[in-house]
């Protein structure tokens, strides 16, 4: 089985680009969930989604970013403008729940780089 | 509120020492989950264990063992005559009972094991 696959690995742009992260969790999966990892501040939840709807974005850090699920198999994670400080790794993550919680299964990260 | 502290922030074994990496917990619910995941150089994370707030028994899978211990709020992992493919950063992971999204990871312990 194909785990959750995630595009660009690597992204390297310049600020005031746009920069768009791609995503598609694990089949079956409905539970699909965005990350940021910084040095500084960790493994950090940006939003997640329940059935394509989003859940909880408290997480987002601004009004630059913006996450869609149009269908149970693709999301993006949009940053319009980027700027320097979105320089982190971003993990897609998906989970099935068997029970009232269960595991979360990362995709190997997209490396974005704003110079 | 809730929180993980990590107070390891990096350790440095020798192969074939056993090694614990602590994890500290914070919650006042009573149903919540623990996760281990681990990081290895190459960037993905890699889920070890889950363990439910009503599941004490300690739990042993290969080289790898978790002692939860609710009356210090504490979920250790013991590496056995490690590896140098140990070699990692590993995080500790809190979630809330009922909410799928809500998983609060530690700052991480950077292992490296050495030949």
């Amino acid at each position: 089985d194909a785990g959750v696959i995630q595009s660009p690995r690597h992204e390297v742009t310049e600020m005031g680009q746009e920069v768009t992260l791609r995503c598609k969790p694990i089949s079956g999966h409905d539970y699909l969930f965005w990350y940021r990892q910084t040095m500084m501040r960790g493994l950090e939840l940006l939003i997640y989604f329940n059935n394509n709807v989003p859940i909880d974005d408290s997480g987002m850090p601004e009004d630059r970013f913006s996450a869609k699920m149009p269908n149970a198999s693709f999301s993006t994670l949009k940053i319009q403008p980027s700027e320097p400080r979105d320089s982190a790794v971003y993990f897609c993550a998906s989970s099935f729940p068997r029970g009232v919680f269960n595991e979360q299964f990362f995709g190997p990260g997209t490396r974005l780089t704003v110079l | 509120a809730q929180k993980v502290t990590q107070a390891q922030t990096e350790i440095s074994v020798v192969e074939k020492e056993d090694v614990t990496l602590d994890c500290v917990y914070e919650t006042r619910d009573t149903t919540y989950y623990l996760f281990w995941y681990k990081q290895p150089p190459s960037g993905e994370l890699v889920f070890l264990i889950r363990r439910n707030s009503f599941d004490e028994q300690n739990e042993i899978s290969g080289r790898y063992s978790w002692n939860f211990q609710k009356s210090t709020s504490s979920f250790n992992f013991t590496i056995t005559a490690s590896q140098v493919v140990d070699s990692a950063v590993y995080f500790c992971a809190l979630s809330l009972g009922g909410s799928q999204g809500n998983l609060i990871f530690g700052k991480g312990t950077k292992l490296s094991v050495k030949p």
